[in-house]
């Protein structure tokens, strides 16, 4: 089956500094590509959606300068997380299709503390 | 907008013990229903979907339009059943809505 991948599985950083979480579709090419944000004993909660080439669309209440992401390549997708504070600590996961597909291929997911 | 709701955070049964894990959806039009499944310490992953109609680790779950259902059902549970189980609908643009999740415990 398809795989895709996230890295790092889990990252520490200080309040303020900027986070990068990649995910990569190791077998496939992704044309969307799905990043989501589960808080813990909570639903995966979209944040915005993301197609090679093109700019992310976001979700309604996610801050788009806060929250970057870049698909600049049909098996990488990032997520910066700038400016970091506490309560952007939480479980990010990536997703991705291959062209009209409707299956979403789920990575580890990254988990972000934020001292 | 669409939602799917699943009333059970937690559904505890005994090995053996029939499973019911209950999804209801909001949509008017023809909708796209999905079961994922979390094992511990595992990334989610597709465990079945309304269109194919399949049996997948002796689960099924069937749309009922008319209740807007799609409750997931194993006749009889097994200890690696125990999970996170979530119910999602693929919106027009192809976004998935999830529902809460419900933990599936299964005792021995």
């Amino acid at each position: 089956g398809a795989v895709v991948s996230q890295h790092p599985s889990r990252v520490i950083c200080k309040s303020g500094t900027s986070v990068k979480i990649e995910c990569r579709s190791l077998d496939f090419q992704a044309t969307t590509m799905f990043w989501y944000r589960q808080f813990p004993k909570q639903s995966l909660m979209l944040m915005a959606t993301s197609n090679e080439g093109s700019k992310a669309t976001y979700e309604q209440g996610v801050e788009k300068d806060k929250f970057l992401i870049n698909h600049a390549s049909l098996t990488l997708s990032t997520l910066t997380v700038t400016s970091a504070h506490p309560e952007d600590s939480s479980f990010y996961i990536c997703s991705a299709t291959s062209g009209g597909a409707y299956e979403q291929f789920f990575g580890p997911g990254t988990r972000l503390t934020v001292l | 907008a669409q939602r799917v709701t699943q009333p059970e955070k937690l559904l505890s049964v005994f090995k053996g013990a029939p499973v019911e894990l209950k999804c209801n959806y909001s949509y008017s039009g023809s909708p796209e229903l999905f079961w994922y499944v979390q094992y511990s310490r595992q990334r989610l992953q597709l465990l079945l979907r309304h269109i194919s109609r399949e049996s997948i680790k002796g689960f099924t779950a069937d749309l009922n339009k008319g209740e807007t259902s799609f409750h997931l059902k194993k006749p009889f549970a097994q200890e690696e059943d125990s999970a996170m189980y979530y119910c999602a609908s693929l919106d027009s643009s192809y976004k998935l809505i999830f529902g809460s999740g419900t933990r599936l415990l299964v005792r021995p």
